[in-house]
């Protein structure tokens, strides 16, 4: 199986702070990276897939980038509704892996 | 929209069987593959398999021997069976869209819609 490797593994931020987490697998996954916010008590949102396709409704101001082994989830100015935690997933060969996730809290 | 139905409480040994009701859209859509995914309490997310509407399954090595997804398109419905629980499988259970995201190879996408999670608990 695929290793996905999350950090940090929590952070604390200001509102209009940007904001990188950073996800390395344990070998190539090419391109096939997607990113999750999950918030207390509901399910995961897709927010970005293959690494750099902003998920239809979600805000500008996140992106990801990278390939290979290595990709960031980057927030550009933290809004209050973004604090939650943030998943990776690498979907380049089966079993689908998760990272352990990424907790964003509030500074 | 995705809508996961079945018992909350399942005793050890037993089976857990779960339901997902699709909504709004075509199970027998070829776009898209169904799957699902768990997180026990506090912790990460972890897949456990995926079905094509024509019954192609696809699962985690980990729990291959317990489980089975089955699809019931007349009813606009996919399941999941894992059999000879434990209290390792006490988890919040979802199911989701798998859709191909950038690519052409669906098992490759993302998961694009979700359904709310139901929390199964394993416990005598």
């Amino acid at each position: 199986d695929i290793q996905m490797t999350q950090s940090p593994s929590s952070l604390s931020a200001s509102v209009g702070d940007r904001v990188t987490i950073t996800c390395r697998a344990s070998q190539s996954v090419t391109r096939y990276l997607n990113w999750y916010q999950q918030k207390p008590g509901k399910a995961p949102k897709l927010l970005i897939y293959t690494a750099s396709n902003l998920q239809s409704g979600v805000p500008s101001r996140f992106s990801g980038s990278g390939s290979g082994t290595d990709f960031t989830l980057t927030i550009s100015s933290l809004q209050p509704e973004d604090f939650a935690t943030y998943y990776c997933q690498q979907s380049y060969s089966s079993p689908q892996t998760f990272g352990q996730g990424t907790k964003v809290e509030i500074k | 929209q995705l809508q996961e139905s079945g018992p909350g409480l399942v005793k050890p040994s037993e089976t857990l069987s779960l339901n997902c009701t699709v909504s709004g859209g075509s199970i027998s859509s070829s776009s898209y593959f169904w799957g699902w995914i768990r997180q026990p309490p506090g912790k990460g997310l972890e897949w456990i398999g995926s079905i094509y509407y024509t019954g192609s399954t696809y699962y985690t090595p980990s729990l291959k021997s317990r489980v089975t997804i089955s699809v019931d398109t007349s009813k606009s419905q996919f399941s999941l069976k894992l059999n000879s629980v434990t209290a390792t499988d006490t988890a919040v259970y979802y199911c989701a869209r798998l859709f191909p995201g950038a690519g052409v190879i669906i098992l490759r996408g993302a998961f694009d819609i979700w359904g709310q999670g139901t929390m199964v608990t394993v416990s005598s």
